[in-house]
């Protein structure tokens, strides 16, 4: 595998399921991030983290939660969602001495909620 | 006023032309600034980036950079019908961690 995998690609899950999104890295970086991606809007940021530490959390309900074991992987728990939840999610990592946080990207999961 | 302003279109074009997708920006303190292409049903790719005010150009494609103006553009030349995709704009501050993205800017190509 190389650059950023995110698994699964397709989940459909209920308002009252508990699900998990997978990204897993192996570019070396240290640095890991959560984007929401919905129609006719710009990438939302959801969460940074940096040295497995999280630095920022962009006023995301508590419905998601982050979590980051190591510097190559990262989830995104997610419980009692709600329709508009509904988008692409993406995961991206960067190594952020290069200065410029050129950010590499994963396929995404399309999230679906009934 | 949003930080980083970009045209969604959608753009049509025919196979050949040259094609020019901007964005504008509102802060000052952004110093490298990105081009990324995103298919249908993919993640972002990065395409290019540039640091400061000037041109870069790889192939086919040329970004610019006019930071007296806060604007930037991404030229395509003899555009191609695997060019269609989204082009996203983002721009970073030096030393900062969140990139800002524009709306992005869905392209076609007709063969």
């Amino acid at each position: 595998e190389t650059g950023v995998t995110q698994t699964p690609r397709h989940l459909v899950m209920g308002m009252t399921n508990k699900k998990s999104l997978k990204c897993e890295q192996h570019l070396g970086h240290n640095a890991m991030y959560w984007y929401k991606q919905s129609a006719k809007k710009p990438l939302e940021l959801m969460f940074v983290y940096s040295l497995e530490e999280r630095v920022e959390n962009n006023s995301v309900p508590s419905r998601f939660s982050p979590e980051c074991p190591n510097s190559s992987h990262l989830f995104l728990h997610l419980h009692t969602l709600q329709p508009e939840d509904s988008a692409l999610y993406l995961c991206a990592s960067s190594q952020l001495t290069s200065g410029s946080n050129e950010q590499f990207f994963g396929p995404g999961t399309r999230l679906t909620v009934l | 006023q949003k930080e980083v302003e970009q045209d969604p279109g959608p753009l049509s074009v025919p196979e050949g032309a040259i094609v020019s997708l901007n964005c504008t920006y509102s802060n000052s303190a952004f110093q490298y600034f990105m081009w990324y292409r995103q298919y249908s049903r993919k993640g972002p790719e990065l395409l290019m980036y540039t640091y400061s005010s000037g041109n870069k150009e790889d192939g086919r494609f040329t970004a610019q950079v006019d930071k007296s103006s806060k604007y930037i553009s991404l030229f395509i030349r003899d555009s191609q019908p695997s060019d269609s995709a989204t082009y996203l704009c983002a721009m970073i501050g030096q030393g900062a961690q969140k990139l800002v993205f524009g709306q992005g800017t869905r392209l076609t190509i007709n063969p």
